[in-house]
C-alpha cells in the first residue's frame, strides 16, 4: 500500500515561512492535497491539486509537487495557522485515500 | 448551505453493531463520491471508505469484511454500518465529500461522530 511520510512537528516563528513536507514514492505523479485540522474542529482543504486553494483559504498557504516529495508552505505564518497539517492522495491502484501522519505546527 | 451533519455515535460493547448517518444538504449524495475516515483520540487521519456515484465501494483493509457504506438517495443521506466492532475502532468518524472538480479532494466534512467501542 502507498505511504505518505510527514514530519511530526514544525515549528515557526510568527511572520516566517513554514514548509511542510509530505513524501512518497513518486508522490511528483499523484495529486496531493492538503487539509488544515484544529483541535476539536473537522479537517479543512487549504490546499488541492498539488498548489490550487479553495476560495476563501488566503495566499499565505501553497503548495509545490515534484519527485518524491510534496510541501505545503505557509508565509507570514500568524499565530491561527497553529493547527495540524495532512497530506492525501489517491492511490488509483487499490481506490483507497492515502493520509500522511499529520505534522503539527507549533507557532513559537 | 452546503453541509453534511453525522449522527448515530455512541458507546458500544466489542463485537457490536452500530450504523451512523451523514445527512447532506446542498448537494446531491448520488451525483458526489462520498467517503467516511476516521480518528481515533490523539492519532491522526484514517480513510475508511469510498462510495462511487455510479455506487462502487472500496474499503481500507482494517474494516473489509465487517464495514458497509450506503447510501439513500431519496433521504440523500451517507451510511457506514459497522459490524464486529473492536476497541480499536473507537474514533472520530466523518464522512467527507470527494469532489471531481477539485481533483479530488475531500472539501466538504461533517462536524464528525464519536464511536466509543468498550466493554
Amino acid at each position: 500500500s502507498y505511504v505518505l511520510t510527514q514530519p511530526p512537528s514544525v515549528s515557526v516563528a510568527p511572520g516566517k515561512t513554514a514548509r511542510i513536507t509530505c513524501g512518497g514514492n513518486n508522490i511528483g505523479s499523484k495529486s496531493v492535497h492538503w487539509y488544515q485540522q484544529k483541535p476539536g474542529q473537522a479537517p479543512v482543504l487549504v490546499i488541492y491539486y498539488d498548489s490550487d486553494r479553495p476560495s476563501g483559504i488566503p495566499e499565505r498557504f501553497s503548495g509545490s509537487n515534484s519527485g518524491n516529495t510534496a510541501t505545503l508552505t505557509i508565509s507570514r505564518v500568524e499565530a491561527g495557522d497553529e493547527a495540524d497539517y495532512y497530506c492525501q492522495v489517491w492511490d488509483s491502484s487499490s481506490d483507497h485515500a492515502v493520509f500522511g501522519g499529520g505534522t503539527q505546527l507549533t507557532v513559537l | 448551505e452546503v453541509q453534511l451533519v453525522e449522527t448515530g455515535g455512541g458507546l458500544i460493547q466489542p463485537g457490536g453493531s452500530l450504523r451512523l448517518s451523514c445527512a447532506a444538504s446542498g448537494f446531491t449524495v448520488s451525483s458526489n463520491y462520498m467517503s467516511w475516515v476516521r480518528q481515533a483520540p490523539g492519532k491522526g487521519l484514517e480513510w475508511v471508505s469510498v462510495i462511487y456515484s455510479g455506487g462502487s465501494t472500496y474499503y481500507a483493509d482494517s474494516v473489509k469484511g465487517r464495514f458497509t457504506i450506503s447510501r439513500d438517495n431519496s433521504k440523500n443521506t451517507l451510511y457506514l454500518q459497522m459490524n464486529s466492532l473492536r476497541a480499536e475502532d473507537t474514533a472520530v468518524y466523518y464522512c467527507a465529500r470527494g469532489e471531481r472538480g477539485l481533483s479530488d479532494a475531500f472539501d466538504i466534512w461533517g462536524q464528525g461522530t464519536m464511536v466509543t467501542v468498550s466493554s
